[in-house]
């Protein structure tokens, strides 16, 4: 089974306006971390924003927010007022911290394209 | 630089030559991460270094592959006898914070002809 899933492939949103990007997960590790990560043309995967399985708020980082509910294992990104330079590669990631594996697991990615 | 780095940015080689890609981590941070990047597989971990412990290779893909990672700082990625579907981005990152957010670096882009 997949430990990350983006179903996804592309999204398309209009400049200011906000955009929810879906991401699920599969662990049964109860303590774990999951990530967002940018990966715009350039290819650099640039990170974004951190939920904990245990933290007891959403995550918020400017314009970014997660929205993480744990019964129903997904951690999907908001981005508010969305901007040109928002177009690129989103992916969900996590690191399962009790399994021993050291390394994030990734979804396949949503290409977002913001439209002027 | 305060990010990680890594050379070549690029690298095409021949089918059957040995390749080295080298990364350097952010300064301080105990942990380095190999993931590889491509059309038909996604990202994928290969390697994981921390500090003076024996590496997790469990994502390695075969023998050709191999790391270092010398005075816990600079690491480097070997590929010997490359194959064309060795060809991806080669993203390397590094953690050093609680929450092990990994940072990446810009790639190196394999191509294999």
């Amino acid at each position: 089974a997949q430990k990350i899933t983006q179903t996804q492939p592309g999204m398309f949103v209009q400049e200011k306006e906000a955009v929810t990007l879906d991401c699920t997960y599969d662990t049964s590790d109860p303590s774990y971390g999951l990530f967002w990560y940018k990966q715009p043309s350039s290819g650099e995967m640039i990170f974004l924003i951190y939920q904990g399985s245990y933290d007891q708020q959403n995550a918020t980082e400017g314009r970014y927010s997660l929205n993480f509910q744990k019964a129903r294992k997904s951690a999907n990104l908001v981005i508010s007022a969305s901007q040109l330079g928002d177009s690129a590669m989103y992916f969900c990631a996590m690191r399962e911290r009790q399994t021993g594996a050291n390394n994030l697991f990734f979804g396949t990615g949503t290409r977002l394209t913001v439209i002027p | 630089g305060a990010g990680v780095s890594q050379s070549p940015s690029n690298k095409v080689t021949e089918k059957g030559k040995d390749v080295e890609l080298r990364c350097d981590p952010i300064s301080g941070h105990t942990a380095l991460y190999w993931y590889r990047q491509s059309l038909g597989q996604g990202l994928e971990f290969l390697i994981y270094f921390q500090g003076n412990s024996a590496p997790d290779k469990s994502g390695l893909p075969s023998d050709r592959f191999s790391a270092e990672r010398t005075g816990g700082s600079v690491s480097t990625l070997t590929i010997q006898r490359t194959q064309q579907e060795d060809s991806a981005v080669y993203l390397c990152a590094s953690s050093g914070d609680p929450r092990d957010t990994q940072y990446f670096g810009p790639g190196t882009r394999l191509t294999v002809l």
